[in-house]
């Protein structure tokens, strides 16, 4: 099945941009989404079809997508930005479509 | 607001099944359909199969084949997993989580979670 990489660890100071990998091969030619988990609490959508922010979601949340590798980016950061962020794609001609990274755990320092 | 409500926490000794509840609300619960992930403690996210409200077709990750049943119930608009032949590894929070896009598929809302413990 298909497999995406993210960076274990991400730190970055507050106010600076914080930018998360995934790794698969030819990424870019699927549609990917990502994930905001805070301890103890469910996952939520922060970008999906790479690019796309539902609402709700600061404008501080972007997404880009090409060649091997897709990009979280979050700008200006806050200490509230602290959380494991997750890649998501779905490989529909898979058996197993539902792929997630391994996750990046975010520190504000 | 769309909103899914799960389950309480459950606690089984191997061997045993745990049955999880997914109650949905705010949306028409039959065109969408539901996926279940779950979370073992400490580490990342892992799908396990989805199901379409719509027709009760299902598709189970190749690791669960045989021990997991998803299924609905369009009248009250509730998804269930079932996992039977419990082990220890699979103590774990389960989500479940209404699938959404057409082409590619993401996941939005998720459930608050239900944590099965798995100890004897």
């Amino acid at each position: 099945s298909y497999v995406l990489t993210q960076p274990p660890s991400v730190s970055v100071a507050p106010g600076k941009t914080a930018r998360i990998t995934c790794g698969g091969n030819n990424i870019g030619s699927k549609s990917v989404h990502w994930y905001q988990q805070k301890p103890g609490q469910a996952p939520v959508l922060v970008v999906y079809d790479d690019s796309d922010r539902p609402s709700g979601i600061p404008e501080r949340f972007s997404g880009s997508n090409s060649g091997n590798t897709a990009t979280l980016t979050i700008s200006r950061v806050e200490a509230g930005d602290e959380a494991d962020y997750y890649c998501q794609v779905w490989d529909s001609s898979s058996d197993h479509p539902g792929v997630f990274g391994g996750g990046t755990k975010l520190t504000v320092l | 607001q769309v909103q899914l409500v799960q389950s309480g926490a459950e606690v089984k000794k191997p061997g045993a099944s745990v049955k999880v509840s997914c109650k949905a609300s705010g949306y028409t619960f039959t065109s969408y359909g539901i996926s279940w992930v779950r979370q073992a403690p400490g580490q990342g996210l892992e799908w396990m199969g989805w199901i379409s409200a719509y027709n009760g077709n299902t598709n189970y990750a190749q690791k669960l084949q045989g021990r997991v049943t998803m299924t609905t119930d369009t009248s009250t608009s509730t998804a269930y997993m079932e996992l039977r032949s419990l082990r220890s590894d699979d103590t774990a929070v389960y989500y479940c989580a209404r699938e959404v896009g057409s082409g590619s598929v993401w996941f939005d809302p998720w459930g608050q979670g239900t944590l099965v413990t798995v100890s004897s």
